[in-house]
Order: structure tokens, then sequence, then C-alpha cells
């Protein structure tokens, strides 16, 4: 079985730009999470979707961060424009069963 | 909200039993995840409670007490290959929205 598959796997922008994010989750599962990963911090969940539907996007800094998921499956993250504070990993997880998470390898964006 | 408290470290030997805690406050529990992740790597499930008691898968063991609003990890027969970081992460039970603690560094010495 096909595990959580993102890109890039990295991507280094300048400060004002913008970038986006892809994640396919694993077939079948409706539930599918963007986390924002800072160094030396545990993962901090910046979207969850249930199907195409957002669950919650309660820590999504709205103003300048956007997702998708078109047809319950593939998503899409995206960030315009960047600032300094968004250099992080950003993973994508996606689950069945309710407490366990299936993450892809993430995004390694560097803001400059 | 919720909030998750984790030692930052831990340092143990090759071979040795090590418990990682997790104290967790959150206004609405449904269940508490353990996840590890390496260097550079994604995080990997490894357990998960929604009730009292303990789980055991191999050498791993996860321990909850939902009165105490307290969990355990813990790691039997240590090998060098077990230093890694190590989160729990408690789950909702309006949304199942997950929310990870700050993580503890294990180091398995020789």
């Amino acid at each position: 079985e096909a595990g959580v598959a993102q890109s890039p796997r990295y991507k280094i922008i300048e400060k004002r730009q913008s970038v986006a994010f892809w994640c396919n989750p694993i077939s079948g599962h409706a539930t599918l999470y963007w986390y924002q990963q800072i160094l030396g911090q545990g993962p901090k969940l910046l979207i969850q979707f249930q199907n195409n539907g957002v669950v919650d996007d309660s820590q999504l800094p709205k103003d300048r961060f956007s997702a998708e998921r078109l047809k319950g499956v593939d998503s899409t993250l995206k960030i315009q424009p960047a600032k300094l504070e968004d250099s992080a990993v950003y993973l994508c997880a996606s689950s069945l069963t309710t407490g366990e998470q299936f993450f892809g390898p993430g995004t390694r964006l560097t803001v400059l | 909200g919720q909030s998750l408290e984790q030692p930052s470290e831990v340092t143990a030997v090759e071979g040795a039993i090590v418990q990682i805690n997790c104290t967790y406050q959150t206004s609405g529990f449904y269940g508490l995840s353990w996840y590890q992740q390496h260097d550079g790597g994604a995080p990997t499930f490894l357990s998960y409670n929604a009730l009292d008691g303990l789980e055991e898968t191999g050498r791993f063991s996860s321990f909850l007490s939902r009165s105490d609003s307290y969990g355990y990890l813990l790691l039997q027969e240590l090998q060098m290959k077990d230093s890694a970081s190590y989160f729990c992460a408690v789950i909702d039970a309006n949304a199942g929205k997950s929310t990870f603690g700050d993580g503890t560094t294990l180091t398995v010495k020789p």
C-alpha cells in the first residue's frame, strides 16, 4: 500500500513570495491533516479535512494561508505572501481510524 | 483548548527500560496517541489509547489514566535505533482534532 505522498520535498523562497504544497493521502483515507512543524517543536495542526469538508482550521493564519481538498482526495496548501517565520516543515497526514495518522515525508520550507 | 506536558529529554542505556510521561489538559478528551520521529524523518504511529489501561505492541507499551489526565509510553529492551523524539498527541472529542506535545528526545547510549 502506497504511503502519503508530498511534493516538493524542499523549497527555498524569498519573503513575500508565494508557495504551494501538494499532498496525496493513502487511498480510502477520508481524513486529511496539514501540520506545521518548527524545529524542536511538535507538529501544529493547521487544517483538518473530512472528505472535502473542513473540520478544523482554527490555527490556520487565514490572512496568508489557504488550503483546499478537491474531490476529497488530493490537497494543496498555499502560503501567500510568505514570512520569515513560516520557515518550517509542512507535514501532511491521513487517517482511516481515530488516533492513528499516517504522515508523508514533509516539505521543508526555507524563507529568506 | 488543549495543552500537553512531557519531559524534554530522557537518556537511557541499551537494554534498559524507559518511561516517557505525558500529562494533558483538554476540554473534551477522546484518546491519546504516541508517535516516534527520527531526525529528518516524519512521525510514525506507535500506539493509541482511548480507554484506561495498558496497550502492548511488541517492545512498546502505552498506558492511559483518564481520571488523572495522564499517560505514558514504555519502551523495553532499548536499542540504539530507539534514539528519536517521542510525541504524545491528545485527540479532541468534538472534532477528532489532534494536539501534539513538544516531544521528548530519547538518547540511548551503549
